[in-house]
């Protein structure tokens, strides 16, 4: 079975402009979160995605959205990127609505704002 | 507010040796408590669940143990070699029923030396 996917693996931006990120869970998964990761903050979360519909979201400002499809890849977007929006952004889907709720994290995408 | 943390940033033991590694939490009631391996430049990967009822649970050289007394799972690698270097995550999972999201701790980057 292959794992989650995410694209781009690597990207820069400059500060200002806006970016997406895509997320493509495992076959059969139907929720995904998305976390962004520092080395100051650590593995934050982001939002939570099932059927299409945010179930939860993390404290981050509204520039961070996202969204689900019916196939159930989801993509982020951030808006007027800030420099310290660099971090590496990893999806992670899991089979919601079993008693173990293991997250299955892609490779993620390291961003960069300069 | 919800806090989890892992009590040493980073640890280097000698090979062959247990190495231990904990996590506090405070203000949480977690269903679950897992514990993840990240590598440099890749997402966590799920090692091991314990849930709130269980003391131990154990996989191979692995062992956690979760004490919701104390608010504190401990991690256990016994005879340590150096492919165990890895930053370990743990992370609190209050069940799929539940709307609140899985909050990691910032991870403790373990070293083994030959």
């Amino acid at each position: 079975k292959a794992g989650v996917t995410q694209t781009p693996r690597y990207l820069i931006k400059t500060r200002g402009q806006q970016v997406t990120l895509s997320c493509s869970p495992i076959s059969g998964h139907r929720s995904v979160s998305w976390y962004q990761q520092t080395p100051g903050q650590g593995l934050q979360f982001l939002f939570e995605y099932f059927s299409e519909t945010q179930r939860n979201k993390g404290n981050f400002p509204g520039r961070f959205s996202g969204r689900q499809f019916s196939n159930s890849r989801s993509e982020m977007n951030v808006s007027t990127l800030e420099l310290g929006d660099s971090a590496l952004y990893l999806c992670a889907s899991s089979l919601f609505g079993t008693e173990i709720n293991e997250q299955f994290f892609g490779p993620g995408t390291r961003l960069t704002v300069l | 507010s919800q806090k989890i943390e892992q009590n040493s940033e980073a640890l280097n033991i000698q090979e062959g040796k247990t190495a231990t590694l904990t996590c506090n939490y405070t203000n949480y009631s977690p269903a679950y408590l897992q514990w993840y391996r990240q590598d440099p430049g890749r997402g966590p990967v799920f090692l091991l669940l314990i849930r709130e009822n269980e003391k131990e649970k154990r996989k191979e050289r692995l062992k956690v143990t979760f004490d919701t007394t104390l608010k504190q799972s401990l991690f256990h690698i016994t005879a340590s070699q150096p492919a165990d270097s890895a930053t370990y995550l743990c992370a609190l999972d209050a069940g799929y029923s539940s709307a609140s999201k899985i909050i990691f701790g910032s991870g403790t980057r373990l070293s083994i030396r030959p």
